[in-house]
């Protein structure tokens, strides 16, 4: 079965750096998606994608952070300057038809910034 | 504002019984999609059951199924005979324009 995948599994940084975030969806999605979960918290939508660019972004996805689709199959989160409340899980997820259909979920990123 | 609810930040379950887990929320669309997730311990999302809001039948899934009540803003998930296996986060999600909105998640535990 197909499946999202997400490098590198776990990231450790130094606060003021800068980091990538990997994900290759699945090939015949077109829509794509960043989540964050802080630890013990809520899931919380960063941004969606589509067509080569932001279809929504929500109050997180500030100018720290961009997306980007630089071949034809990864789609990375850029996070410029980390913060230490940026330390949290980040899921990479993608959609064949957009939000209404099943998101499949990458298995996460562990970022923590020291 | 659109916002997802889970009042219950955990609820347990003897193995091979019934627990239904809560979900209320709030939109002002009149045709979105609603999901239940499950997160165990390896941190994987993955999805459980979708219902559709036009639709009136509640969405089944094997041992989950779903009490949707439109008017009501409640969309609760029922496990029967529950496994060890289903020990999990289960998180409800909105679905509104291109993104999920979710709720803070409720821990099922399961007693052997």
């Amino acid at each position: 079965e197909p499946e999202v995948t997400q490098t590198p599994s776990h990231q450790v940084t130094q606060m003021g750096q800068e980091v990538i975030l990997r994900c290759v969806p699945i090939s015949n999605h077109l829509y794509f998606y960043w989540y964050r979960q802080i630890l013990g918290q809520k899931v919380e939508f960063l941004v969606s994608f589509y067509n080569n660019e932001i279809s929504e972004k929500s109050e997180i996805f500030d100018d720290q952070f961009s997306v980007e689709r630089p071949d034809g199959s990864n789609f990375t989160l850029k996070i410029r300057s980390t913060k230490l409340e940026d330390s949290a899980m980040y899921f990479c997820a993608s959609t064949e038809g957009g939000a209404v259909d099943e998101q499949y979920f990458g298995p996460g990123t562990r970022l923590t910034v020291t | 504002a659109q916002t997802v609810t889970q009042s219950q930040p955990e609820m347990s379950v003897q193995e091979a019984e019934t627990v239904t887990l809560s979900c209320t929320y709030d939109t002002s669309e009149s045709d979105y999609y609603l999901f239940w997730y499950k997160q165990p311990p390896s941190r994987q999302m993955i999805l459980v059951i979708r219902q559709e809001a036009y639709k009136q039948q509640n969405a089944t899934e094997n041992r989950f199924s779903v009490n949707f009540q439109k008017a009501a803003k409640s969309f609760s998930l029922k496990i029967s005979d529950s496994q060890l296996g289903d020990a999990a986060m289960y998180f409800c999600a909105l679905d509104s324009n291109y993104q999920l909105i979710w709720g803070a998640g409720t821990k099922l535990i399961i007693k052997p």
